[in-house]
């Protein structure tokens, strides 16, 4: 089992809907991150969240709003997705920003956008 | 040129063969390197990080080059198990800490 939690695993969305995907750790790592992926593609970073402050957004449209109540807790509040936008959705966590560490993955949120 | 890029694959071997995974770098500012694997629909999960010094756990050994900026992963007497695909990552200096993916190589283990 996976030491990051997402939920849903699965979640199917009409374009005009407001969800978000949660993530939670308790393994002490203070940096947080939201990776998307499609399809036979690699991951792809979205936002960093480092002693709950966010660090990088990758230019992602404001659909997208990431939130970090506490240093456990990343979520991702979804509102009017496109067709597009459907991808498995991964939330990941380190020891700190830029660890030699590696990073933890979440077993990820599937969503479907219709 | 891609910042991190591994042989196209797939692999297809039969159990008990020896395979092997190149990638390289383009940016010698990297400063940590690791190959996660990632089963179909899955989550990419670390399966070692890649020391200069050469790194082994079990039938896996991963090299570093630094100077080349080349990354290796040698699986030895593969199994079944292994069939997945392997992602070459990288975080460079700078960029806050943020994996940088190759497109990975799809590895499948045959009877």
């Amino acid at each position: 089992d996976t030491e990051v939690t997402q939920t849903p695993k699965h979640l199917v969305m009409g374009m005009t809907n407001k969800k978000s995907l949660k993530c939670e750790q308790h393994m002490g790592h203070r940096a947080m991150y939201w990776y998307k992926q499609k399809a036979k593609k690699p991951p792809e970073l979205m936002f960093v969240y480092s002693y709950e402050k966010l660090s990088i957004n990758e230019s992602v449209p404001s659909r997208f709003s990431p939130e970090c109540p506490n240093s456990s807790l990343l979520n991702l509040h979804l509102h009017a997705l496109q067709p597009e936008d459907s991808a498995l959705y991964l939330c990941a966590s380190s020891h700190r920003q830029a660890t030699n560490y590696g990073y933890t993955f979440g077993s990820g949120t599937r969503l479907t956008v219709v | 040129r891609k910042e991190v890029e591994q042989d196209p694959g797939p692999f297809n071997v039969p159990e008990g063969a020896t395979v092997a995974f190149n990638c390289t770098y383009s940016n010698s500012a990297s400063q940590s390197f690791f190959w996660y694997r990632q089963d179909c629909r899955k989550e990419p999960k670390l399966l070692m990080s890649v020391y200069s010094s050469g790194n082994e756990d079990g039938r896996f050994t991963a090299q570093l080059n630094r100077a080349s900026q080349y990354i290796s992963l040698l699986i030895r007497d593969s199994k079944l198990s292994d069939s997945a695909t392997y992602l070459c990552v990288v975080t460079t200096r700078g960029s806050q800490g943020n994996l940088i993916f190759g497109k990975g190589t799809k590895l499948s283990v045959k009877p």
